[in-house]
């Protein structure tokens, strides 16, 4: 199985400041790797897969980069609907699928 | 637009059956797609349990050591999943999903592009 470990574990980030979350795989998965938003009381949505394409709708300040066994989400100036939790998922090859623990970004 | 709705009880006795199924709309089951169910216990992350294909083969996550079950009905046009024999280590809340089956360069992606709400299922007596 491959084991994801997000850091930090909480990001304390003021609005319109820059917020960069790391995730890294125990073994390479290539650039399958997704990474989510999740908002409390609601299912995870998609932001970013293949590390780095945007899925439909996300907004361009949310940026996805890196392959193999690091990678970064970056939001480059934070709004006040991005603080949530975040959570990495790697879907190579075969299951299990596996994700992170998750990164809380809250306010500063 | 694809939408995925979970159902089933709400409380399940330790050591019982938990049985929910996922109806789907805005796409068919029998698509090109997987189907999956993740859970989220309370307070913690996500946990792949496992996926199935309209042909009815199935995957499923190892840690629950063949508790589960996921089945496909393509008449109804949805997926159904039991966990038997459990426990309060259970108890969370159980969303089903599609993966995507996307291209960059050529090549397969496929993340989990749409979820259900979610529904919460506790085990206790």
């Amino acid at each position: 199985e491959k084991v994801m470990t997000q850091s930090p574990a909480t990001l304390s980030v003021s609005p319109g400041d820059r917020a960069t979350l790391s995730c890294r795989a125990s073994q390479s998965v290539s650039s399958n790797l997704a990474w989510y938003q999740q908002k409390p009381g609601q299912a995870p949505r998609l932001l970013i897969y293949g590390a780095s394409t945007r899925a439909t709708g996300i907004p361009a300040r949310f940026s996805g980069s890196g392959s193999g066994t690091e990678f970064t989400l970056t939001i480059s100036s934070l709004q006040s609907e991005d603080y949530a939790i975040y959570y990495c998922q790697q879907y190579n090859n075969r299951p299990p699928w596996t994700f992170g623990q998750g990164t809380k970004v809250e306010m500063k | 637009q694809v939408q995925l709705q979970e159902s089933g009880p709400g409380l399940v006795q330790p050591s019982g059956t938990l049985s929910l199924t996922c109806a789907v709309s805005g796409d068919s089951i029998s698509s090109s797609n997987w189907w999956s169910w993740i859970r989220q216990p309370p307070g913690k992350g996500l946990e792949w349990i496992g996926e199935i294909f309209h042909s009815g083969t199935t995957y499923d996550n190892p840690s629950l050591k063949s508790r589960v079950t996921v089945s496909v009905d393509k008449s109804k046009n949805q997926i159904s999943l039991k966990l038997k024999s459990v426990t309060a280590a259970d108890t969370a809340v159980y969303y089903c999903a599609r993966k995507a089956l996307l291209t960059i360069g050529g090549v397969f992606q496929t993340p989990f592009d749409y979820w259900g709400q979610g529904i919460q299922v506790t085990v206790s007596s």
